[in-house]
């Protein structure tokens, strides 16, 4: 079956480490983002990648880093500069035009 | 700035008890108005688009509309499976292709 993959479920960091968490897609989508997701707070966009070897910052890219060496993946490292790190985090790809397919997420806990 | 409003925050109903769930938006202009529902601890799953007032989307109990200012939810005879947070979202034209902006969601519960 085609979909997304996060990993890990869940998360656990120490204040001042960097962090990465994976999303793997075989939907064979040009266009991959990450979202952050914090309780009553809608989805907010940190990085998008439209393909290979290209990326744009979203609406709080701001100690966040990513790569896309691959079409198929697409790595967030959350840094230490991230003021507040701790949230639900969500890997999306699309088709041009078509719909987001998201990732089941993962839950970074720093502390 | 593109703005995305969810109302109500919660709504709990009792199984069979139909109603709407809304979402207004403030855009430039609208390319697409985007529908998904999310369970607890997972990722939105895709339930529909509208591109132009007027436009209707029927899937199972849920029809989607939508209007120059909003876009409605409506429910028919939910069931307890139903439950879940649903959330809108609007792609601009003249934007990025691949932006949305999404609202806050509205928390859909149903008894039973």
């Amino acid at each position: 079956d085609g979909g997304i993959t996060q990993s890990p479920k869940y998360l656990f960091r120490k204040e001042g480490q960097n962090v990465t968490l994976s999303c793997e897609q075989n939907l064979n989508h040009d266009a991959m983002y990450w979202y952050r997701q914090d309780p009553g707070q809608g989805l907010r966009l940190i990085y998008y990648s439209q393909i290979v070897n290209d990326f744009q910052k979203g609406d709080i890219a701001e100690g966040y880093s990513v790569s896309r060496e691959k079409k198929e993946s697409f790595p967030l490292t959350v840094t230490s500069a991230q003021k507040n790190p701790t949230a639900f985090y969500l890997c999306a790809s699309s088709s041009p035009g078509g719909s987001l397919h998201f990732g089941n997420g993962t839950r970074l806990t720093v502390t | 700035e593109d703005q995305v409003t969810q109302s109500p925050e919660a709504l709990r109903l009792q199984e069979g008890e139909s109603s709407s769930l809304n979402c207004s938006y403030t855009v430039s202009g609208l390319r697409g108005l985007f529908w998904y529902r999310q369970d607890p601890g997972k990722g939105p799953e895709f339930l529909f688009t509208l591109y132009s007032a007027g436009e209707e989307k029927e899937k199972e109990r849920l029809k989607a509309t939508l209007t120059k200012k909003e876009s409605f939810l409506h429910i028919t005879a939910p069931k307890p499976e139903d439950s879940a947070t649903y959330l809108c979202a609007v792609q601009v034209s003249g934007g990025s292709n691949y932006k949305l902006t999404f609202g806050k969601g509205t928390l859909l519960t149903v008894n039973p």
